[in-house]
């Protein structure tokens, strides 16, 4: 069965520095991996996805995430953190057999002006 | 601003009631997917349509049934309903199948008494 991880409920970071949120998973084969973010009352929005190739995906809002397939880990990082990136970020996979997204319980990031 | 709509946005009713929550897809979106997010359980996926037919079921208890019309647009049937049916309901679309990027709805919150 596949599953995802977000081993932190809260991430605090000053703005300015570089954040990390970190998502492992357990897939039959080869993973799909996405992040996906919420801000508050808002639906979830897209930031990125992890198919194939290049292990370092770019994505929305100067976000990427780093694919490591030895430690199934896709964590999601950026290098400069903004007050505006306050939100909570959900991570999901998708094995190939598979049809659904599953999704983490999701990581509440706080960035402190 | 997603493209996806959904209503009602809010939602109150009582253990027992029925309740039909509408979605409409963005233009040219092929696939719907229902979700619920509660603060206990988390974002769960229900059920995926893809051009009608349903594609993917998920976390979806036999009182929830759900339908795609032919016009793409998809409604979620709850019915019987429990004070823990109390949650924020999501609908989703994507071009094709769960490796596009899925764009989120603002979400219908049902407050069950």
């Amino acid at each position: 069965a596949q599953s995802v991880a977000q081993p932190e409920d809260q991430v605090n970071v000053a703005e300015g520095n570089p954040l990390t949120v970190k998502c492992t998973y357990s897939v039959s084969g080869n993973p799909y991996l996405f992040w996906y973010v919420q801000y508050p009352n808002r639906g979830l929005q897209f930031l990125l996805k992890y198919i194939t190739g290049d292990n370092l995906v770019k994505g929305s809002y100067g976000f990427e995430a780093e694919f490591n397939k030895s430690q199934t880990s896709f964590h999601l990082k950026k290098p400069s953190a903004l007050v505006s990136d306050s939100a909570l970020y959900f991570c999901a996979v998708r094995d190939q057999a598979g049809t659904a997204l599953i999704f983490g319980k999701g990581t509440t990031l706080s960035v402190s002006s | 601003d997603s493209g996806v709509t959904q209503t009602p946005k809010h939602l109150i009713t009582a253990t027992g009631q029925r309740v039909t929550l509408r979605c409409s897809p963005r233009s040219g979106d092929l696939s719907v997917y229902w979700y619920q997010q509660s603060l206990d359980q988390g974002l769960q996926f229900l059920i995926q349509y893809y051009n009608g037919e349903e594609r993917a079921k998920g976390n979806i208890l036999e009182r929830f049934s759900a339908q795609q019309f032919p016009d793409l647009h998809s409604e979620l049937n709850l019915s019987s309903l429990e004070l823990g049916d109390s949650a924020l309901y999501f609908c989703a679309s994507s071009v094709g199948d769960t490796l596009d990027e899925q764009f989120f709805g603002p979400g219908t919150r049902l407050t069950v008494l």
